[in-house]
């Protein structure tokens, strides 16, 4: 079981470059999450999608788009990628059985955008 | 809108001192979680409390939900330095509970 596996693990833009972010899970889990995190910002939701075939924006989806490809895979894409969307970029997911809504996360991606 | 708050942003220690973090809903939670995220690492889920009044411990780790469901806490007794990181409290948005309200964290560091 490898969990959640992101690609790649770091990567440099250019300003105006575009890329995709990838995120699969071997858990079987419906919903799957894109977060960004910053300094001091915490973890912002960018885009979640609760089952196969759905997807809504979080808190901050402006300049991004996803795609849930099947129940395994989450991708995440910057269509024209700016400075402020230089982050780390985690993507989780989760299982709602019952109560429990534990969220498991990637191990991330760093991204500069010079 | 829904906010969850944590404080203290930071904490410094010396090995073997106690540490605790709050945690403050503006509504009332179903549940918390904890999870724990190591420098240069990903958060991982530490626990989920969901009764009023809950107490779980973990080791050196003892965990609350305060009575009214809006509070939560994460006590570590004689902190050591596998103890560095950032701990956040996450409750499930009102709204929609497949998202998360997350604290901004407090990042522990400890001296040896």
């Amino acid at each position: 079981n490898a969990g959640v596996t992101q690609t790649p693990k770091f990567q440099v833009l250019k300003t105006g470059q575009s890329m995709t972010l990838q995120c699969a899970q071997d858990m079987n889990h419906n919903s799957m999450y894109w977060y960004r995190q910053d300094p001091g910002m915490g973890l912002r939701l960018i885009y979640y999608s609760a089952s196969e075939g759905t997807t809504d924006k979080g808190e901050v989806p402006n300049g991004y788009n996803v795609s849930r490809l099947n129940k395994r895979e989450f991708s995440l894409r910057l269509e024209s990628a700016a400075p402020s969307q230089t982050s780390v970029y985690f993507c989780a997911s989760s299982d709602l059985t019952g109560i429990r809504e534990t969220q498991y996360f990637g191990p991330g991606t760093r991204l500069l955008v010079l | 809108g829904q906010q969850v708050m944590q404080i203290p942003q930071y904490q410094h220690v010396q090995e073997g001192e106690d540490f605790t973090t709050y945690c403050n809903s503006s509504t009332t939670l179903s549940n918390i979680q904890w999870y724990k995220q190591r420098p240069g690492g990903h958060p991982v889920f530490l626990i989920q409390l969901v009764k009023s009044g809950e107490v779980k411990k973990q080791k050196r780790l003892t965990f609350q939900f305060g009575e009214a469901k809006k509070n939560s806490s994460l006590h570590i007794t004689a902190t050591q330095t596998t103890d560095v990181g950032t701990y956040f409290c996450a409750g499930p948005n009102a709204g929609n509970n497949r998202k998360l309200i997350w604290g901004l964290g407090t990042s522990l560091a400890v001296n040896p």
